[in-house]
C-alpha cells in the first residue's frame, strides 16, 4: 500500500500570509493527486486535482504542484474562511490513501 | 443539485451487521465510479471501499476485508456498504463520495454516523 505522510502537522498563520504544505508518497504516483479542505462539523470540499488542477469555484489564491512522489500544496494569502484542516489523497491505486491532515488555524 | 446522500447508520454491538446507503441525484450516476470514506471521531479521513461505474473494479481498505462488501445499483442510483463483524474500530462518520475528473472525490454526502459498543 501506498502511505501519505504531510508536513506540518499543524500551522499557525495570519490572515494575508502564505502558507504551503508538504505531502509526500512512499512511492511514485505519477500526478495522481488529490487535496481537500475540510471545516469542523462539515464534509470534505476538494480543491485540487491531478496535483495542479483546480477545482471549479475554488478560489485562485490556492495552487497546487508536484509529481511523483513530492507535492505542494500552497494558499498565496490566507483568507479568514481558510482556517481549516488540508488532507491530501492519493488515487493512484486502491487503497487510496490519505495523508494525516495538516490543521491551519490563526496565530 | 448534485449531490448524494447517505444513510442507514446507527448504533450497535459488536458482532453485528448494518448496511448503508447512498442516494446519488442531479447526476448520471451510471457514469462515475463511487467510493466509501469514514472518519471516526477527531480523527483523519480513512479510505474504505471503491467500485467502479460497472462493479467490474473493487477495492476496500484492508481494515475491512473480508467483512464489508459494497455494492451499488445504478438502476436506483444508489450505492451500498454492508458492513458485518463489526468491531469498536469501525466506529465513524461514512461519507459517501463521487470519483469525479481524474478520480478526485468532487462531490461528498453529509455522512451516517455508525456506533459499534456494547
Amino acid at each position: 500500500d501506498i502511505q501519505m505522510t504531510q508536513s506540518p502537522s499543524s500551522v499557525s498563520a495570519s490572515v494575508g500570509d502564505r502558507v504551503t504544505i508538504t505531502c509526500r508518497a512512499s512511492q511514485g504516483i505519477r500526478s495522481w493527486l488529490a487535496w481537500y479542505q475540510q471545516k469542523p462539523g462539515k464534509a470534505p470540499k476538494l480543491l485540487i486535482f491531478a496535483a495542479s488542477r483546480l477545482q471549479s469555484g475554488v478560489p485562485s489564491r490556492f495552487s497546487g504542484s508536484g509529481s511523483g512522489t513530492d507535492f505542494t500544496l500552497t494558499i498565496s494569502s490566507l483568507q479568514p474562511e481558510d482556517f481549516a484542516t488540508y488532507y491530501c489523497q492519493q488515487v493512484n491505486s486502491f487503497p487510496f490513501t490519505f495523508g494525516p491532515g495538516t490543521k491551519v488555524d490563526i496565530k | 443539485e448534485v449531490q448524494v446522500v447517505e444513510s442507514g447508520g446507527d448504533l450497535v454491538q459488536p458482532g453485528r451487521s448494518l448496511r448503508l446507503s447512498c442516494v446519488a441525484s442531479g447526476f448520471t450516476f451510471d457514469d462515475y465510479a463511487m467510493q466509501w470514506v469514514r472518519q471516526a471521531p477527531g480523527k483523519g479521513l480513512e479510505w474504505v471501499s471503491g467500485i467502479s461505474w460497472n462493479s467490474s473494479t473493487i477495492g476496500y481498505v484492508d481494515s475491512v476485508k473480508g467483512r464489508f462488501t459494497i455494492s451499488r445499483d445504478n438502476a436506483k442510483n444508489s450505492l451500498y456498504l454492508q458492513m458485518n463483524g463489526l468491531r469498536a474500530e469501525d466506529t465513524a462518520l461514512y461519507y459517501c463520495a463521487r470519483a469525479g475528473r481524474l478520480k478526485a472525490f468532487d462531490i461528498w454526502g453529509q455522512g451516517t454516523m455508525v456506533t459499534v459498543s456494547s
